[in-house]
């Protein structure tokens, strides 16, 4: 049973340019969420995908956004790149009805 | 608001020690839920434990105990007879319930070394 995967693993990218990150659910699980997770902190809550539909967002601006695809799979799509914006950046997914989410193993972004 | 504090930013012990992660939660909901992740160096969160509010019972999985007290908005974590392949960083996560499942929101961490 394949867990969450996340693809590339490592990405450098320079300031104002834009990157795609891709996502594919563990199976058996509908719903997608990403996470910002800086060096040191926690992750934080960007958004969540639900029947292809973003449902939840956290306090993220509007650079950052997302899809879902029919088979659940999900990118993140982060534009016009600061340096702040360097970051592991982790997928979750979870079932309709449960609350425990599975973790990818991230991708890890530098902008320079 | 929402908040998870993990007070312990590291915690270093000699291998078989029992040692406590502390979190405590802040939350106006009345359900919720409440877990542990753990992240090893590779960097993959590990789901350990989800608790409802509901539930208060203690939780014990093998060498892992959980320890969940409302009146103090707490959610202890303890690994007794610690080993080297606990060293990881440990998260406590809330999610609070209805509409949709919630975003998880997280502590900071504390980072646990087993040292040999």
């Amino acid at each position: 049973d394949a867990g969450v995967t996340q693809s590339p693993t490592h990405l450098i990218k320079t300031r104002g340019q834009q990157v795609t990150l891709r996502c594919s659910p563990k199976s058996g699980h509908d719903t997608v969420s990403w996470y910002q997770q800086a060096l040191g902190q926690g992750p934080q809550f960007i958004f969540q995908y639900y029947e292809e539909e973003e449902r939840q967002r956290g306090n993220f601006p509007d650079r950052f956004s997302g899809h879902q695809f029919p088979n659940y799979s999900s990118e993140l799509n982060v534009n016009a790149l600061l340096l702040g914006d360097s970051a592991l950046y982790l997928c979750a997914s979870s079932r309709t009805s449960r609350y425990e989410q599975y973790f990818g193993p991230g991708t890890r972004l530098t902008v320079t | 608001a929402q908040k998870v504090t993990q007070a312990q930013t590291e915690i270093s012990v000699v291998e078989k020690e029992d040692v406590t992660l502390d979190c405590v939660y802040e939350t106006r909901d009345t359900t919720y839920y409440l877990f542990w992740y753990k992240q090893p160096p590779s960097g993959e969160l590990v789901f350990l434990i989800r608790r409802n509010s509901f539930d208060e019972q203690n939780e014990i999985s093998g060498r892992y105990s959980w320890n969940f007290q409302k009146s103090t908005s707490s959610f202890n974590f303890t690994i007794t007879a610690s080993q080297v392949v606990d060293s990881a960083v440990y998260f406590c996560a809330l999610s609070e319930v209805g509409g949709s499942q919630g975003n998880l929101i997280f502590g900071k961490g504390t980072k646990l070394s087993v040292k040999p």
